[in-house]
């Protein structure tokens, strides 16, 4: 079965760097997300991308954050600045119209 | 706005019992309502969805959940646990014609299995 992917799993990253994390969603997908969940707290929404542009995020995505589908196969979120508190596991999805999002495993984001 | 209410956030069964995750939902609209489960160092895997139709619907795992509007829940269940349900589960939101919506998640709920 097709499965969204995410790369690294695990990320260490000073504070005040950037982050780039990497999803490559389910190939036929046309909606895709990502979400985050801080250590022992619900799953947050980001932001969601359709067509080549945002179509929603939420308070959490402000403008240190960003996304782009450079080639058509990933879909990646930047962190320009990291905080210690964008430590997360940060979840990607995709799906069809008409369809449940499918989830990645995650990238696991640590600040140091 | 959307919002779900997990009740509970451990649940322990022995295993063979019934097992009943609660949740309740707020939504302006008809909501799409999942289920997804989370074990350890994994993703989000979903369990099931009730979009429209019939009220009872069946996931996997042997896992179902009933929408009752009147309500407002959507509780997950399960007749006889086993082992390896010992997972994470979230309930999920989702408002509109499954169109560019997010998902509004629960707080999740620990399923502990008693041998």
């Amino acid at each position: 079965e097709p499965e969204v992917t995410q790369t690294p799993s695990h990320q260490v990253t000073q504070m005040g760097q950037e982050v780039i994390l990497r999803c490559v969603p389910i190939s036929n997908h046309l909606y895709f997300y990502w979400y985050r969940q801080i250590l022992g707290q619900k799953v947050e929404f980001l932001v969601s991308f359709y067509n080549n542009e945002i179509s929603e995020k939420s308070e959490i995505f402000d403008d240190q954050f960003s996304v782009e589908r450079p080639d058509g196969s990933n879909f990646t979120l930047k962190i320009r600045s990291t905080k210690l508190e964008d430590s997360a596991m940060y979840f990607c999805a995709s799906r069809l119209t008409g369809q449940p999002q499918h989830f990645g495993d995650g990238t696991r984001l640590s600040i140091l | 706005a959307q919002s779900v209410t997990q009740l509970g956030s451990h649940v322990s069964v022995s295993e063979g019992a019934l097992v009943l995750l609660r949740c309740n939902y707020s939504s302006s609209v008809p909501p799409y309502l999942f289920w997804y489960v989370q074990y350890p160092n994994q993703g989000l895997q979903l369990l099931l969805k009730y979009t429209t139709g019939a009220t009872l619907v069946k996931g996997i795992n042997g896992f179902e959940a009933e929408f009752k509007k009147s309500e407002t829940s959507f509780h997950l269940t399960k007749p006889s646990a086993h082992m390896s349900d010992a997972a994470e589960y979230f309930c999920a939101v989702s408002e509109g014609n499954f169109g560019n919506e997010k998902l509004t998640f629960g707080t999740g709920t620990r399923l502990t299995i008693i041998p």
